[in-house]
């Protein structure tokens, strides 16, 4: 029963590099939220995703931040051309939307992001 | 829905109440959360009270809503050092599309 899963844990790149972070949901989820945390800061919405499909993306940067949820495996939060200023915690969570739900969002452990 | 606005930091001594306030935007929200966030940690659904309630109480935690002046707030009984981290309100949109979080409150709770 395992929970959200990010990897990696901990990741460092210098400015221009590509940084791809992942998120494998909970078992039964199908709906998996990005959140970035700046230090000191809370959690700013980036995007919200079903399997195969971007449903809201309005928290994203336009340029060089990208993300997925494939038919089959983690979804993916794609940095490219990295600067000091995406130094941040990326966290996923997921959820299990039914009818009468609660919402309740499970996050992952996050990944923390070092831009050299 | 974007501002939901909770107070820094709040420091109580052992066996105190601590009462957590929060004030959110969007009258729609159906539900309003409360998480908490251990250092390096993810963050964990503490409790969350659905719109048309006025209060819900679970063990140490009592969750008071007040709509009119959208205002959450979140009382912690009997503190312990162990509650010692940072807590989130969030609201959601009524889509469930988005759930905008406060920028915490950091508890540090005093032997």
């Amino acid at each position: 029963n395992a929970g959200v899963m990010q990897n990696p844990r901990h990741l460092v790149r210098r400015r221009g590099q590509e940084a791809r972070l992942r998120c494998s949901p909970m078992k039964g989820h199908s709906h998996v939220y990005w959140y970035r945390q700046l230090p000191e800061e809370g959690l700013k919405f980036m995007v919200y995703l079903q399997k195969e499909n971007i449903i809201d993306e309005s928290g994203m940067p336009k340029e060089r931040f990208s993300a997925e949820f494939p038919k089959e495996g983690p979804s993916i939060l794609r940095i490219q051309q990295v600067v000091r200023g995406d130094s941040a915690a990326y966290f996923c969570a997921s959820s299990k939307m039914s009818a009468g739900g609660t919402g309740e969002l499970f996050f992952g452990e996050g990944s923390r992001l070092t831009v050299l | 829905g974007e501002d939901v606005e909770q107070s820094l930091f709040l420091s109580v001594r052992e066996g105190d109440s601590s009462v957590i306030n929060c004030t959110y935007t969007d009258s729609s929200s159906t539900y309003l959360y409360w998480y908490k966030q251990e250092p390096g940690a993810g963050l964990q659904l503490l409790t969350y009270i659905f719109s048309n309630m006025d209060m819900k109480q679970d063990q140490r935690l009592t969750v008071l809503l007040n709509k009119k002046d959208k205002h959450l707030s979140l009382r912690i009984a009997d503190t312990q050092t162990g509650d010692s981290a940072i807590y989130f309100c969030a609201e959601v949109s009524p889509n469930f599309n988005k759930f905008y979080f406060g920028s915490g409150t950091k508890l540090n709770v005093k032997p």
